[in-house]
């Protein structure tokens, strides 16, 4: 079946320090993975996506690569903010099924 | 654009009142989804709409829970009679076309919801 495992939070973090939220998945088709970021109060929003592998998504100095050896999708950042606090999702979309499968997600606390 | 609109943000009731959430998709989107987020259970997908037809029921917990789509532009989500594990953030979320072509979701700011 589809599943994401995430990494469990919350992850507490200075200013400009460097941020990892390991991601990985289990699919049995050809997934398309994506973060989703949710800021207190709203919904979720997505922040990247890679749709086959060996892609790498960016966006606001995040980065991931989705990594099909591994079955990873990790998300990076190389000096988080204290904006960045938020709560992460890794997610896959399987085509074969039409549906999005989210992780847990994880809290990420950025202290000034 | 508005965005997903829900409505009401916060509804708080009574064990065994029925409950109706809102939602207004994003307008030329054809794909609506529900969501369920607890702390317990993360992010849950109840249902999901493809061109105002249902697809996929199956994370709809029990006969308690239904969703309707009467038309492109609006979705219903309803609990009747309510029950205090009903208690949660409740999402609605649209795409331009099928999750199977990898498009994004657009998420509502969610209805709290609280079953005393």
């Amino acid at each position: 079946g589809n599943s994401v495992t995430q990494m469990e939070g919350p992850v507490t973090l200075s200013e400009e320090a460097f941020l990892t939220i390991n991601c990985t998945y289990t699919a049995t088709g050809y997934p398309s993975l994506f973060w989703y970021v949710q800021y207190p109060g709203e919904g979720l929003q997505l922040l990247l996506k890679a749709t086959k592998a060996d892609d790498k998504g960016s966006n606001k100095g995040f980065e991931a690569t989705y990594r099909k050896e591994t079955t990873s999708f990790h998300l990076e950042k190389g000096s988080v903010q204290v904006s960045d606090s938020a709560v992460y999702f890794c997610a896959l979309s399987d085509p074969n099924f039409n549906k999005f499968y989210f992780g847990s997600g994880t809290k990420l606390n950025v202290k000034p | 654009d508005a965005g997903v609109i829900q409505s009401p943000r916060h509804e708080v009731t009574e064990m065994g009142q029925e409950v109706t959430l809102r939602c207004k998709p994003i307008s030329g989107h054809n794909s609506l989804f529900w969501y369920r987020q607890t702390m317990m259970r993360g992010l849950e997908l109840l249902i999901y709409f493809n061109n105002n037809v249902p697809i996929d029921d199956s994370g709809m917990p029990e006969d308690r829970f239904s969703a309707k789509m009467p038309n492109a532009s609006f979705s219903t989500l309803k609990i009747q009679p309510s029950e205090p594990r009903d208690s949660a953030v409740y999402f609605c979320a649209s795409s331009l076309g099928s999750t199977g072509q990898n498009e994004k979701l657009f998420f509502g700011s969610g209805t709290q919801l609280s079953v005393l």
